[in-house]
Parts: C-alpha cells; structure tokens; sequence
C-alpha cells in the first residue's frame, strides 16, 4: 500500500501570511506511463464533506483561488496557501489515487494565529 | 447540479448489518467509478471501496474485506454498500464519492453509522 505522511499535524498561520503543508509518499505516485503525479489535496471544514481543491499534484480545480498552489513530484509534495484568508480555516488532506487501496495522509488543521 | 445523496445510516449492534444507498444526479452515474469513503468521529479520511462504471472491478481496503461489498444499479442511478459482522471500528460517517478514473471528485454530505449495544 501507498503510505502519504503530512506534515505538520497543524499549524497557525496569520491573516496575509503563507501556509505551507508537506506531504511525503511511499513509495512514488509518480506514474512512468504519463509522466503524471496521481496526487490531490482536498479541504475539509467544519460539518462539511472534503472539496477537491488540486489534482494531478498542480493542477487546481476550476473555482479554487489562485492563492491555493500544489507542487512536486513523485514523493514530496508541497500544498502552499499564499496568503492566509479566514475561509481557509480547515483541514487540509493528499491523497494518492495511483493505484487501490486509495489512501490519504493524516490530514493538517489550518488554523488563524 | 450534480447530486450525490446518502441515506441508510444509523445505529447498529455489534456484529450486525446495514445497507448504505446513494442517489446520483446530474452527471452520467454509469461512466463513473464510485467510491465509498469514511470518517472516524474526529479522525481523519479512510477509503473504503471502489467500484468501476460498469461494475466489473472492485476494490477494498484491507479491513474490510469479506464483510462489506460494494455494489451498483446503474439503470437507478445507485450505489450500495452492504455492511455485515460490523464492529466498533466501523463507526463513522460514510461519504459516497464519483470520479472519472480513481480521482474523486464528486462528494455526498455523508450518512453517519454507529456500532454500538
């Protein structure tokens, strides 16, 4: 199985400043066939089901602000919010869709300092 | 609007059985792979099981194989999820999610299950 480690468990972040989470696999998603990472990063808020915000490792989805980034390849990969903005508070999840089982990391909670 | 709505959850014993459905509108239910995808009260995501478009793979996590199956109708529109011999750990809400290839985009606002005496 595709293990995903994130780091850090949490983090507070100013209002304006940048959040950066990690995201490690093992072993890569990096797929030889297309030259692809089958990695995502989803948002989770409060009492709400989790939002694709980023397939593909960097490609965000349609509606998701500019100031959501992904990065990376084959193991590391990096989710960078540019500047902080209130609505971001959430947990934020990767998640390999390389091969089954699917799996996610354990997930980093975005907080406002 | 695409729409996925779950319904079938709630309390069990241990040991027992429950059938999870979801309804899906709005796109084409029968190209898509369809997952079932769950939480832990305060834990992070687990997936659970997949499903091809036209049924003919499945994949399960570990855990829970030989006790749930996953399952689909695609002249209704449905996706099922028939939990048996359930257990403590299995408590959690359970998301139905679509997506084109194993990608999941489409999610439900989930069904919570409870396995308690």
């Amino acid at each position: 199985d595709i293990v995903l480690t994130q780091s850090p468990d949490s983090l507070a972040v100013s209002l304006g400043e940048r959040a950066t989470i990690n995201c490690k696999s093992s072993p890569s998603v990096l797929s030889r066939y297309n030259n692809k990472d089958f990695l995502a990063w989803y948002q989770q808020k409060p009492g709400q089901p989790p939002k694709l915000l980023i397939s593909w490792a960097s490609t965000r989805e349609s509606g998701v602000p500019d100031r959501f980034s992904g990065s990376g390849s084959g193991t590391d990969f990096t989710l960078t919010i540019s500047s902080l903005q209130a609505e971001d508070v959430a947990v934020y999840y990767c998640q390999q869709y390389y091969g089954a089982p699917l799996t996610f990391g354990g997930g980093t909670k975005v907080e406002i300092k | 609007e695409v729409q996925l709505v779950e319904s079938g959850g709630g309390l069990v014993q241990p040991g027992g059985s429950l059938r999870l459905s979801c309804s899906a509108s709005g796109f084409t239910f029968s190209s898509y792979w369809m997952n079932w995808v769950r939480q832990a009260p305060g834990k992070g995501l687990e997936w659970v099981a997949n499903i091809k478009g036209d049924g003919s793979e499945k994949y399960y996590v570990g855990s829970v194989k030989g006790r749930l199956t996953i399952s689909r109708d695609n002249a209704k529109n449905s996706l099922h999820l028939q939990m048996n011999s359930l257990r403590a750990e299995d408590t959690a809400v359970y998301y139905c999610v679509g997506g084109l290839g194993f990608l999941m985009d489409v999610w439900g606002q989930g069904t919570p299950v409870t396995v308690s005496s």
